[in-house]
């Protein structure tokens, strides 16, 4: 069965350092890969999305891998902020209907 | 833009009552909306796919005569929750994807908190 695998424990770092969260498939073969970051009590927002050609992405301070081969990608925020500090979704789509898989999610805690 | 909205933010109802949820796309049309549910520390699960003037298509093990949707128009969608149970206490939140975009991010609502006493 398709299954998608974040970190489940939570990853702290400091303030000004680089956060690298990963995002492992397998059973899957998605035409892309978004990353959402998710407040409590709040809905998603959407951040980044990679398509299955493209092998890096980058917004600001963000910057995400697409590893069609490994069947990874790998989410980086740089020079972190205690306001990054939030849980961060990956979910991959491009099956039919163009649904969206979530990930359990990994919560970021960055540390002034 | 791109901003869903959803009504209400929380709900408290007694068991055996129906809720209804809103979700609506205020500055675009949404052809397709899609509704999650999220239980504490879980990430999202889809419970069905909502397709303007159609039946919803629901994933497997969600109850279609339990969770009725209702997308009537291009920028409303609703999801009732028919005779409430504690445990369909949980945190439902819908997405939309504007007209025309087959892939590309969804647009997600601010979520609704059910609990059912």
């Amino acid at each position: 069965s398709q299954k998608i695998e974040q970190n489940s424990e939570a990853l702290n770092i400091q303030e000004g350092k680089t956060a690298t969260l990963t995002c492992n498939y397998t059973n899957y073969s998605p035409a892309y890969l978004q990353w959402y970051r998710q407040d409590p009590g709040r809905g998603p927002v959407f951040l980044l999305l990679i398509r299955e050609n493209e092998k890096e992405k980058r917004k600001e301070r963000l910057k995400v891998t697409f590893d069609t081969t490994l069947k990874q990608s790998l989410f980086h925020i740089t020079a972190s902020q205690p306001a990054d500090s939030a849980t961060y979704l990956c979910a991959l789509g491009g099956n039919a209907g163009n649904m969206l898989t979530f990930g359990g999610g990994t919560r970021l805690m960055v540390k002034p | 833009g791109a901003v869903v909205s959803q009504h209400p933010s929380w709900v408290i109802c007694k068991s055996g009552t129906s809720v209804k949820i809103e979700c609506r796309s205020l500055d675009f049309q949404a052809t397709t909306m899609f509704w999650y549910r999220q239980f504490p520390k879980q990430s999202l699960m889809l419970m069905a796919t909502s397709n303007e003037g159609s039946k919803a298509t629901y994933e497997q093990g969600v109850e279609k005569d339990k969770f009725l949707i209702n997308h009537a128009s291009l920028t409303l969608s609703t999801l009732t929750v028919t005779s409430a149970h504690p445990e369909d206490s949980s945190f439902y939140i819908c997405s939309a994807r504007a007209t025309g975009t087959g892939e590309g991010e969804q647009y997600f609502g601010p979520g609704t908190r059910l609990t059912v006493t």
